[in-house]
């Protein structure tokens, strides 16, 4: 069964910030969170393995609730190179991921 | 290094007709993966395989088939491609519990 994420789009002014929360109905084993622009692959952003871990790259930064099965991913101050759209993969094993349907974002002058 | 590698990048089928996509990675990666990825639907898992010689079905197995005879080589088969299958398609690859890196896709159209 595939996460849910929310919300499905945002629009952010450069230098916003924005949530992007993942939630599963399944225990997790891990979260991964990707980034995709128009017409290319999804690129890895950061992942996150059971024990409520934070992990940050740059101003992108992920927390991971294993009580809950939800996942945040939080943008701070936003570029414009972040626009894209972002999905989250669980895993309830160690290797084979699930993704959400994905948040579109734009960020705009 | 190249990474993960699709060929070919396009193809257009009719209804009915074959084809395999090949996936080539060079990190020497045990797990490897085929998605396809439809407007508005995100990533859905078709097979994937944990080593040499070994595959799984995924979330939408159905109509494709797979091999994985050599490590660096996934292929996806279509037998009879319908259009439904109309889709772009990702192989990705990855060590166990890490980042899964994709190659570029594979955009196919069956008319």
């Amino acid at each position: 069964q595939q996460p849910v994420q929310s919300p499905q789009a945002v629009i952010l002014r450069e230098g916003e910030d924005a949530v992007i929360n993942c939630s599963s109905s399944k225990a997790l084993y891990s979260v991964h969170w990707y980034r995709q622009k128009h017409g290319e692959a999804p690129v890895f952003l950061m992942i996150l393995l059971k024990g409520g871990e934070q992990k940050g790259h740059e101003k992108i930064s992920a927390s991971f609730n294993e009580k809950k099965q939800q996942s945040s991913l939080y943008l701070t101050a936003s570029q414009l190179s972040y626009s894209g759209t972002y999905f989250c993969g669980t895993g309830a094993g160690s290797y084979q991921l699930t993704f959400g349907k994905g948040t579109k974002l734009s960020v705009i002058p | 290094n190249a990474g993960v590698t699709q060929t070919p990048k396009f193809r257009v089928l009719k209804t009915g007709q074959s084809m395999t996509l090949l996936c080539a990675q060079d990190m020497n990666h045990e797990y490897m993966y085929w998605y396809r990825q439809d407007p508005g639907m995100g990533l859905r898992l078709i097979h994937y395989s944990v080593g040499e010689g070994t595959t799984a079905k995924g979330e939408v197995p159905d109509g494709y088939n797979v091999s994985r005879l050599k490590k660096q080589n996934f292929l996806l088969g279509l037998e009879s491609a319908a259009p439904s299958q109309t889709s772009v398609y990702f192989c990705a690859s990855s060590t166990t519990a890490r980042e899964q890196f994709f190659g570029p896709g594979t955009r196919l159209t069956v008319l």
